[in-house]
């Protein structure tokens, strides 16, 4: 089983639909967590830090689900320039662990 | 705002070859990290540096070394490029010193290696 895991889609949604996909890891004392966003051809960039409590930053909402051992992304609202490969990100021991990506593509 | 830059955004090599790839960071950051990206498979590291002249390895550190000499330069060596090191190739750095995993990583633009 890979440490982290993600459904890697492409997820096909229209303009202004919402939508959410999860990231699951296997090491439970897992402290941090990271979703970054990476264009097509391009590099990964910060999109937003998890937090225990949840977090949201404008139409992203981000989720920690320590039972089940998951993170989600929520995205309301999508506009074709949300379309990329969202890469969940998790703390190791003493590294980042970096799943391999979900495609999101957004059709006007 | 951060920049990290790589020395090619595409390179072709021969088997057997000895490669390398350079990354500069002009935000004085204390960390600095290679890793290659494949389809299917997450970001891997190769290795990182948490200050001049330090290294540690990676995940995937086999058939690679790495040099920093200047803090804001972290550069891979590929001693003999093989077929299988065919892949794109990410430099980041990040700012605190030591563990400052939780940290921002901050990416260049990547290169894309690809060995004949």
């Amino acid at each position: 089983r890979k440490e982290v895991e993600q459904d890697p889609g492409p997820f096909n949604v229209p303009e202004g639909a919402t939508v959410a996909f999860n990231c699951t890891y296997s090491n439970s004392a897992s402290q941090s967590f990271f979703w970054y966003r990476q264009d097509c051809r391009k590099e990964p960039k910060l999109l937003m830090s998890v937090y225990s409590s949840g977090n949201e930053d404008g139409r992203f909402t981000a989720q920690l689900n320590r039972a089940s051992q998951y993170i989600s992304l929520l995205i309301r609202d999508s506009k074709l320039s949300d379309s990329a490969t969202y890469l969940c990100v998790v703390k190791g021991n003493y590294q980042l662990i970096w799943g391999a990506g979900t495609k999101l593509i957004i059709k006007p | 705002d951060v920049k990290v830059t790589q020395s090619s955004r595409y390179l072709v090599k021969r088997t057997g070859e000895k490669v390398f790839l350079e990354c500069v960071q002009d935000m004085d950051h204390e960390n600095m990290f290679w890793y290659r990206q494949d389809p299917g498979l997450g970001l891997r590291l190769i290795y990182f540096s948490y200050d001049v002249k330090m290294k540690e390895k990676g995940d995937i550190p086999e058939g690679y070394s790495v040099s920093r000499e200047k803090k804001e330069r972290f550069s891979l060596i590929l001693e003999s490029a093989s077929t299988n090191q065919t892949s794109m190739y990410l430099c980041a750095s990040s700012l605190y010193r030591g563990q400052g995993l939780e940290e921002t990583q901050y990416f260049g633009p990547g290169t894309r290696l690809l060995v004949l």
